[in-house]
């Protein structure tokens, strides 16, 4: 079965720093994969997916990851991080399952940034 | 993006009653959609799969009876709660896909008294 796991519950860090949010995911086939990202109280807003193509994937709000076939490994990377990106991240990998494509998801990475 | 509407947003209901929520997508059809369920501070679990025009699919462990999903148009997908209990308070989200990618409903909060 497919899973995701994201390494850390809780990433803390200060503003204008550099994070890096940690994802490996679990297939023996190819994969469709996504980062998420959930304010509270709020549904999910997709940061950017990987499909095919360039391994290095550029999203919203200045995120970027990185498909690494050989390490089964998705992480997310942003430079300098905002106060505003304080929020829950989440990765997940789609899986064709019952006739549809679902979404397995990971535990979620919480990342709190610090003045 | 597309975008996916939930209402509500918030509720509040007491104990034995039900309580219904919608997911529409707003600016694309979707002949299928998802619900989940998400408890403080943990991730998304899928409950069922809605389908347009036909029954939905509910993943193993979720109760159908409790959660009536129905899904009458190509916009509109609703997940009825029946008679709610505490233990049903929890937050709802539902998503809706257009091409490889699901969109999001901005979720509901369901407290049950």
């Amino acid at each position: 079965a497919q899973s995701v796991t994201q390494l850390d519950s809780q990433v803390p860090v200060f503003e204008e720093a550099p994070v890096e949010l940690r994802c490996n995911y679990s297939s023996s086939v190819s994969v469709y994969l996504f980062w998420y990202v959930q304010y509270p109280n709020q549904g999910l807003q997709l940061l950017l997916k990987y499909l095919s193509g360039s391994t290095l994937v550029k999203g919203i709000n200045g995120f970027e990851a990185e498909f690494n076939k050989s390490q089964t490994s998705f992480h997310l990377r942003k430079p300098s991080v905002h106060i505003s990106d304080t929020a829950e991240y989440f990765c997940a990998v789609s899986v064709f399952s019952g006739g549809y494509n679902k979404l397995i998801f990971g535990a979620g990475t919480r990342l709190a940034v610090h003045p | 993006g597309a975008v996916v509407s939930q209402h509500p947003s918030w509720v509040i209901c007491k104990s034995g009653t039900s309580v219904k929520i919608e997911c529409r997508s707003l600016d694309f059809q979707a002949t299928t959609m998802f619900w989940y369920r998400q408890f403080p501070k943990q991730s998304l679990m899928l409950m069922a799969t809605s389908n347009e025009g036909s029954k939905a699919t509910y993943e193993q462990g979720v109760e159908k009876d409790k959660f009536l999903i129905n899904h009458a148009s190509l916009t509109l997908s609703t997940l009825t709660v029946t008679s709610a209990h505490p233990e049903d308070s929890s937050f709802y989200i539902c998503s809706a896909p257009t091409g490889n990618i699901q969109y999001f409903g901005a979720g509901t909060r369901l407290s049950v008294l």
